[in-house]
């Protein structure tokens, strides 16, 4: 069965800083991963999607790596702002069950001025 | 419409009356989604839709929920004799593709059972 977990669960920096946020999963046959930001009390916005065949994903100051084999992904921050302030989940499609997502149950960041 | 939409953004019921959600998806997006995020949880799969059809039921947690989409487009989620444990964000999702590309979601409806 496939598990998603992310570390840290809650993290606090201060402006500027550089981050990396954490997701691994338990089976590594997965169609693509994707990372989404949910704001408190909103729905999720969808950041970055990695296909399988992909290593990484860049938007902005915004990266994401994929390691298959050893089921990891991480998110990059570059130059954090007070309003990446927010809940960043990550979420697995899993091969063969290509309709529903697994969510980790999220790294809530505060970035501090 | 631009964005998903989800009504009621907020809706307290007390224990045992019905409920009704309603998803409203991007235009022109064939798959639909419903998931179910408990407080300090991320989202839990509960069904999706390609069309009319519900292409996979099997993260409904029992017999007291279904969900319909009659012409492809509007989604309702119905949950019969509510109870306690139902409270969570009821959130919605659409894709323009059945085999998931990226998932759009809306803000979600928030159940509170008393």
């Amino acid at each position: 069965k496939q598990e998603v977990t992310q570390i840290p669960a809650a993290l606090s920096v201060p402006e500027g800083e550089n981050l990396v946020l954490n997701c691994s999963f338990t089976d590594s046959a997965i169609y693509n991963l994707q990372w989404f930001r949910q704001d408190p009390g909103k729905g999720l916005t969808s950041l970055l999607l990695i296909q399988s065949s992909q290593r990484e994903q860049t938007s902005g100051r915004l990266n994401a790596s994929l390691d298959k084999s050893s089921g990891r992904s991480t998110l990059y921050i570059a130059a954090s702002q007070p309003g990446d302030s927010a809940t960043y989940l990550c979420a697995v499609n899993p091969f063969g069950n290509t309709d529903k997502l697994i969510f980790g149950t999220g790294t809530r960041l505060q970035v501090f001025p | 419409g631009a964005g998903v939409s989800q009504t009621p953004s907020n809706k307290v019921t007390e224990k045992g009356k019905y409920v009704e959600l309603r998803c409203d998806p991007i235009s022109g997006h064939t798959a639909l989604y419903w998931y179910r995020q408990s407080l300090g949880q991320g989202p839990e799969f509960l069904i999706y839709f390609q069309g009319t059809g519900a292409a996979d039921d099997s993260g409904l947690p029992n017999d007291r929920f279904f969900a319909v989409r009659p012409e492809g487009s509007v989604s309702t989620l119905k949950i019969q004799r509510t109870e306690r444990g139902d409270s969570a964000v009821y959130l919605c999702a659409s894709s323009s593709t059945s085999d998931t590309g990226e998932l759009f979601f809306g803000e979600g409806s928030r159940l509170t059972v008393l």
